[in-house]
């Protein structure tokens, strides 16, 4: 399978402690965005990013929140002394080009669900 | 700010029924998107529909777009139970970022 792959499935942290997400993009793909999703709502854009550039950050909090997509290996998003508040599902897309503007769908993973207690 | 506000929030109905959902949005767009979302996965993308189409096809699923209105309509005509799934409008944000909805849940029984 050639899609978007995200690592962990499912991780637990207790307040105060780091979470580190893992997305490989799709061959090929050479840029990745990361979501949020919390309950019952739509997905909220947080940053974009291609190959060791951040292009676009506005989503992300300006605390605590750190992506980064080195040329080697896969893209990282960094959530330092994490609260209750950052439980949520974190979705990575990847796209050949840039996304939508060219027309082009963005590919999702199958998320990070982060619980906090 | 939310982007996208699709209606209905849920929807039931049965096998071999059609299924339609609206979709608003509040500024002007490159294109709309439509993804599904199966329950602890990650989106699935069904159909693009550029700024300058009015309708779009692609097997059961049809979409259309009113610019004037700001609004896209997605009907999966005979629905089966594996369409029971989330999903989503999106919308481009200055061709990078994807804004999405709250979604609309159907549940199709048979």
């Amino acid at each position: 399978n050639a899609g978007v792959m995200q690592n962990p499935r499912h991780l637990v942290r207790r307040r105060g402690q780091e979470a580190r997400l893992r997305c490989s993009p799709m061959k090929g793909h050479s840029h990745v965005y990361w979501y949020r999703q919390l309950p019952e709502e739509g997905l909220k854009f947080m940053v974009y990013l291609q190959k060791e550039n951040i292009i676009d950050e506005s989503g992300m909090p300006k605390e605590r929140f750190s992506a980064e997509f080195p040329k080697e290996g896969p893209s990282i998003l960094r959530i330092q002394q994490v609260v209750r508040g950052d439980s949520a599902a974190y979705f990575c897309a990847s796209s050949p080009s840039v996304g939508s503007g060219n027309n082009q769908p963005q590919h999702f993973g199958d998320g990070t669900r982060l619980s906090i207690l | 700010s939310q982007q996208g506000e699709e209606d209905p929030q849920a929807l039931s109905i049965q096998e071999g029924e059609n299924a339609t959902m609206n979709c608003s949005y509040k500024t002007s767009i490159n294109n709309l998107q439509w993804y599904r979302q199966n329950s602890g996965r990650g989106l699935v993308h069904l159909i693009l529909i550029r700024s300058n189409e009015r309708e779009k096809h692609s097997g059961r699923l049809r979409v259309t777009l009113d610019t004037s209105k700001k609004s896209s309509s997605l009907l999966i005509t005979a629905s089966r139970a594996a369409d029971t799934a989330s999903y989503f409008c999106a919308t481009d944000q200055a061709g990078t970022a994807l804004i999405f909805g709250k979604g609309t849940t159907l549940s199709v029984s048979s």
